[in-house]
């Protein structure tokens, strides 16, 4: 149980253009979404906090603007990068929790890696 | 905030041999969590924790929740050549909330 799905698994875009990247919750109700990014031999680092329903939590320094984050159901978050640029490569990973059993740990999607020509 | 710090940052080691690596804390959680990432791929889930001095294993894994909920370790006996990847510990603070990464443990085992 409590898996977790996030499509694209790769995409490459130019500079400029939009890219929407998606996270499904496959068999239970996700009420909070986390989106978080990662660089190369790093840890993972917190965007955002996605609660259905209602407006993102965006860490501090993350643009909202520039990461836009959509959880409009139960069961999928979406985020857009906006007019990407090559320093927004990067692999982004989302998780989910929600009408999780008590003590039922936090799984991940699988990744977006994301490159910006 | 809250910091997690995560060690050693990377381990070589031969196949068969055991490995250790640890997490510490300046504050408290309520679940230790172990993670292994694999490149290219998001982490997968090794181990929870959610009792303080709780041992838990799976498979040739071990791992345990200090007693005071501010440290964790990881042991994995008789390696492989499959360990390898990176080891992330996660701290939560409650059920549902976000979680505290460590910095990871790069892992390479020669055959």
């Amino acid at each position: 149980g409590a898996v977790v799905s996030q499509h694209p698994s790769r995409v490459i875009c130019k500079s400029g253009t939009s890219v929407k990247i998606e996270c499904r919750s496959l068999d239970f109700q996700a009420t909070t979404m986390f989106w978080y990014r990662q660089f190369p031999k790093k840890s993972l680092m917190l965007m955002a906090t996605s609660n259905e329903g209602s407006k993102a939590t965006y860490e501090q320094g993350v643009e909202k603007d520039k990461f836009l984050i959509n959880h409009a159901s139960l069961t999928l978050s979406t985020l857009t990068v906006t007019s990407a640029h090559p320093e927004d490569s990067s692999f982004y990973i989302c998780s989910a929790t929600g009408d999780r059993e008590e003590n039922s740990p936090l799984h991940f999607g699988n990744g977006t890696r994301l490159t910006v020509t | 905030g809250q910091q997690l710090n995560q060690s050693p940052q990377s381990m070589f080691i031969q196949e068969g041999e055991d490995v250790s690596m640890n997490c510490t804390s300046s504050s408290i959680f309520n679940t230790w969590l172990w993670y292994k990432q694999d490149p290219g791929e998001g982490p997968v889930l090794l181990i929870a924790l959610y009792k303080a001095g709780e041992l838990t294993s799976n498979g040739r894994l071990t791992a345990q929740f200090g007693i005071t909920r501010k440290d964790s370790f990881l042991n994995i006996s008789a390696s492989i050549p499959s360990d390898v990847g990176i080891y992330f510990c996660a701290g939560e603070e409650t059920s549902g909330s976000r979680l505290t990464f460590g910095e990871g443990t790069q892992l390479t085992v020669n055959p």
